[in-house]
């Protein structure tokens, strides 16, 4: 069955960057796009973007252009998200799930990012 | 972008009873719209993609309908399982964007 299973939560400090992993199973890695989401406050999303782990092709919501970067190691079927110059508006939770052509089909049980000093 | 707005902010229902939630589009959205629904502490898990099909696996009672702009869920029949948060995703254009949200409790 298809999973996405991300990795742990993180606690780090204003100005520093955090990068979080995302590994598939149950599914061909390289034939779905991958897409990150926030959920602030326990409640609002926002998708952040997308990536295609075929050609490492993305997409972005304008508003997380320079602070999202998306990767992709096909050996491993793992997607990554690195959030660069952390502010307490960072503190979320973040999904990754898999991208079909108009929804999110399944997601990753979400990383909670705490920014704090 | 398009702007989804979603209502009610929350609902209260009793056992058995048929509730349903609304999501309008900035503009017209071509039925590319997805229902989720959250439980607490728990992802999204995803009910009704397309506006009206449902996910396999979803029970029946839950149930999709519009076009254009104004879309809706349906939920016939109220089981306590049913609570927790529900959202709505139009994939129609970029950047994807969600409803605000519908808080779902059991009366």
């Amino acid at each position: 069955q298809v999973k996405l299973l991300q990795s742990g939560a993180a606690l780090v400090k204003p100005g520093a960057s955090v990068k979080m992993s995302c590994k598939a199973s149950g599914y061909t890695f390289t034939d779905y796009w991958v897409s990150w989401v926030k959920q602030s406050h326990g409640k609002s999303l926002e998708w952040i973007g997308e990536i295609y782990p075929n050609s490492g092709a993305t997409n972005f919501n304008e508003k997380f252009k320079g602070k999202a970067t998306l990767t992709v190691d096909k050996s491993t079927s793992t997607a990554y998200m690195e959030l660069s110059r952390l502010t307490s508006e960072d503190s979320a939770i973040y999904y990754c799930t898999r991208s079909l052509w108009d929804r999110f089909d399944y997601w990753g049980q979400g990383v909670m990012v705490t920014v704090s000093s | 972008d398009i702007q989804m707005t979603q209502s009610p902010a929350s609902l209260s229902a009793s056992l058995g009873e048929t509730i349903s939630i609304e999501c309008r589009a900035s503009e017209d959205i071509y039925s590319n719209l997805a229902w989720y629904q959250q439980k607490s502490g728990k992802s999204p898990q995803l009910l009704i993609y397309a506006a009206n099909r449902l996910q396999d696996g979803v029970p029946s009672r839950f149930s999709g309908s519009g076009s254009g702009t104004q879309y809706s869920l349906k939920i016939s029949g109220m089981q306590p399982e049913d609570e927790g948060d529900y959202f709505c995703l139009q994939g129609s254009k970029f950047p994807w964007t969600f409803g605000g949200g519908t808080k779902l409790e059991l009366k």
